[in-house]
């Protein structure tokens, strides 16, 4: 069955950098677009980034922008987060997320567990 | 970005009893493909989401029929037609049909 792992959250300073990672399995993992879901204590959804299934393209929202960078590397099934010049509201939950057949237009058919990233002194 | 509005923000619910959630959205969500991209995901207590529902009312696998969605252009509903103890959590509505996605604020279920 289809799984997503995300590991590397943590503690982080303000300006610090982080990088989080995301497992995929249990499915065709290289013809898939590839999300990252940020939900912040006591907050909803926000949409982050997104990688297109080859890695050729990146879209990021605009308050993240120049500051995080999605990556993939098929060979190991895995999606990255790097996150530089981080911010106290950047403190979050952050869920990797696969498209579905359709693409971002349906939405996320699958999520991981999440990883918590606290930016804090 | 399109502005996903949702309402109720809180829902008591009596068990056994209808639910319904509103979502509307600031632009239509009618794509050039003719489709209406509108997707419903619920959120348990400490948990990830699942996706529910995808353009507008096609339930996803597993998930029990007691969930129905409807509507069209920019204003859209969840249905629960009898509430489960399961039912509990959080419903957030989503737009996929302008870049970037964007989610509603989301609605709190919760049994009375």
């Amino acid at each position: 069955q289809v799984q997503l792992v995300e590991s590397g959250g943590g503690v982080v300073q303000p300006g610090g950098s982080l990088r989080l990672s995301c497992a995929a399995s249990g499915f065709s993992f290289s013809t898939y677009g590839m999300h990252w879901v940020r939900q912040a204590p006591g907050k909803g959804l926000e949409w982050v980034t997104f990688i297109r299934y080859d890695g050729s393209k990146q879209y990021s929202a605009d308050s993240v922008k120049g500051r995080f960078t999605i990556s993939r590397d098929n060979s190991k099934n895995t999606v990255y987060l790097q996150m530089h010049s981080l911010r106290p509201e950047d403190t979050a939950v952050y869920f990797c997320a696969k498209e579905s057949i359709f693409g971002v237009l349906t939405g996320f058919d699958y999520w991981g567990q999440g990883t918590l990233v606290i930016v804090s002194s | 970005d399109v502005v996903m509005t949702q309402s109720p923000l809180s829902l008591p619910v009596t068990l056994g009893q209808p639910a319904s959630i509103s979502c509307r959205s600031s632009q239509s969500l009618v794509y050039s493909d003719g489709n209406t991209y509108l997707t419903w995901f619920h959120q348990r207590p400490g948990q990830s989401p699942r996706r529910l529902i995808f353009k507008v009312s096609n339930r996803d696998s597993g998930v029990p029929d007691r969930f129905g969605g409807s509507g069209s252009d920019t204003d859209f509903t969840l249905k629960i037609s009898r509430v489960e103890a399961d039912d509990v959590g959080i419903y957030y509505c989503m737009q996929g049909t302008h870049w970037p996605p964007t989610f509603g604020q989301g609605t709190k279920v919760e049994i009375k």
